[in-house]
């Protein structure tokens, strides 16, 4: 199995500050011959399932604030929340979709 | 709108079965793969199967292989998951999970509510 590793496991930001969260996989979850790293990031509030934000490491789902990024490639990636607002405040998820079993990370925590 | 809606909260004794429905609504059923994916609590999600509804076949993670079944009903645009041989650490919160790709991509854009099974004797 790809196990996907995310430090820290929280972190506390102030206000309109950047949050940085990093994600690294077991393997490379690059396809070479697309070129497209197969990891999704996902936001979960309490007591609501995971909301999709990032997919192919770095592509802003629709509706999603410019204010969150992901970048990297093939085993380290990185999302960055710049500007932290309120409404931030959340587990953020790492995933891998390239080979199965699909696996997450074990999520950071993000806080004010 | 698309919509999954899962079924109520069950609590089961080890080593009995339990069977989580998810109702689709809001798009064509058969396009579209559903999944099932876990989390316990304090946990980061786990990946359980998915099925092709259109011609019902299912892949499992080998972690869950024979003890999960899934199964779906196009006449009610209805999957269902059923887990047995309960075990104290199947404690989680179920959910059913939409992939977002009609081709299949293994991401997730449409989440149900979440059902949570409690295993206690």
């Amino acid at each position: 199995d790809t196990v996907m590793t995310q430090s820290p496991d929280s972190l506390a930001v102030s206000l309109g500050e950047r949050a940085t969260i990093n994600c690294k996989s077991s393997q490379s979850i690059l396809d070479t011959s697309s070129n497209k790293n197969f990891l999704v990031w996902y936001q979960q509030k309490p007591g609501q399932p995971p909301r999709l934000l990032i997919s192919w490491a770095s592509t802003r789902d629709s509706g999603v604030p410019d204010r969150f990024s992901g970048s990297g490639s093939g085993t380290d990636f990185t999302l960055t929340i710049s500007g932290l607002q309120a409404e931030d405040v959340a587990v953020y998820y790492c995933q891998q979709h390239y080979t199965t079993p699909l696996t997450f990370g074990q999520g950071t925590k993000v806080e004010i | 709108q698309v919509q999954l809606v899962q079924s109520g909260a069950e609590v089961k004794k080890p080593g009995a079965s339990v069977t989580v429905s998810c109702k689709a609504s809001g798009y064509t059923f058969t396009s579209y793969y559903l999944h099932w994916v876990r989390q316990a609590l304090g946990q980061g999600p786990e990946w359980v199967g998915i099925i092709n509804p259109s011609g019902g076949r299912t892949s499992y993670a080998q972690k869950f292989q024979g003890r999960v079944t899934l199964t779906r009903d196009t006449s009610t645009s209805t999957v269902y998951m059923e887990l047995s041989s309960l075990k104290f650490e199947d404690t989680a919160v179920y959910y059913c999970a939409r992939d977002r790709h009609q081709s299949g991509s293994d991401v997730f854009d449409y989440w149900g509510q979440g059902t949570l099974v409690t295993v206690s004797s």
